[in-house]
């Protein structure tokens, strides 16, 4: 099945700088690439996503990458502010039709520091 | 999102006990998902569902199983429930046909086994 490894588990970058999340994923069929941010307590939320067709997709300060040769994808956050603290998980799915759950990352815990 | 509603939000049990948790969905969405949260492992699927009656298993199915008699309720039932269940349980739903369309996340259900 698919395996989807994240880096770093823990990122602490300053307020205002830029943030990178990176994952990397084993199934070549895989072609949907979701970013989700979940705070304390709370539900993952969708912050965006890729599919296999786009290299690049931005909205506003968050753009998510994705290098099908490599089989790795990045989300990039940039002039970072307090509220951006979260733990973020990467995801892949092979899609179509019903058989499309969502294997996940571990997780990455974004500190922004003051 | 999506109009998901999970209940119980809480529940503590015994380990032995029979325990159904149960996700309702007002968006007429065909697809969904039960997913478990664990510290060092992210989220990972348990059972999907793909319409009435249509489910299949996901990458941690052992001990669970679900059903789904109309479009808006989907159950996951531990018929008998053991300490390594203890979880945070997220369903989610997406719409569409076709696959590569976000899923959207319930609030969660805290279950302790003890």
């Amino acid at each position: 099945g698919e395996n989807v490894e994240q880096h770093p588990s823990t990122l602490s970058v300053q307020e205002g700088d830029s943030a990178v999340i990176k994952c990397t994923y084993s199934d070549s069929a895989s072609n949907y690439f979701p970013w989700y941010k979940q705070e304390l307590g709370k539900r993952p939320q969708l912050i965006i996503d890729i599919r296999s067709n786009v290299g690049e997709k931005k909205d506003q300060r968050i753009a998510v990458t994705l290098n099908k040769t490599a089989k790795h994808f990045s989300l990039h956050i940039t002039e970072t502010q307090p509220e951006d603290s979260a733990v973020y998980f990467c995801a892949a799915s092979i899609g179509g039709g019903g058989a499309d759950g969502l294997t996940f990352g571990k997780g990455t815990h974004l500190i922004i520091q003051p | 999102d999506a109009g998901i509603t999970q209940s119980p939000r809480h529940k503590v049990t015994e380990t032995g006990t029979p325990v159904t948790l149960r996700c309702h969905q007002t968006e007429n969405h065909r697809y969904m998902y039960w997913y478990r949260q664990d510290p060092g492992h992210g989220l990972r699927l348990i059972h999907y569902s793909y319409g009435v009656k249509d489910t299949d298993k996901g990458e941690v199915s052992d001990g669970y199983s679900v059903s789904r008699s109309k479009t808006e309720d989907f159950l996951l039932t531990l018929e008998s429930a053991t300490s390594s269940q203890t979880s945070v349980y997220f369903c989610a739903t997406r719409g569409g046909v076709v696959g590569n369309q976000p899923q959207h996340f319930g609030d969660g259900t805290r279950l302790s086994i003890l």
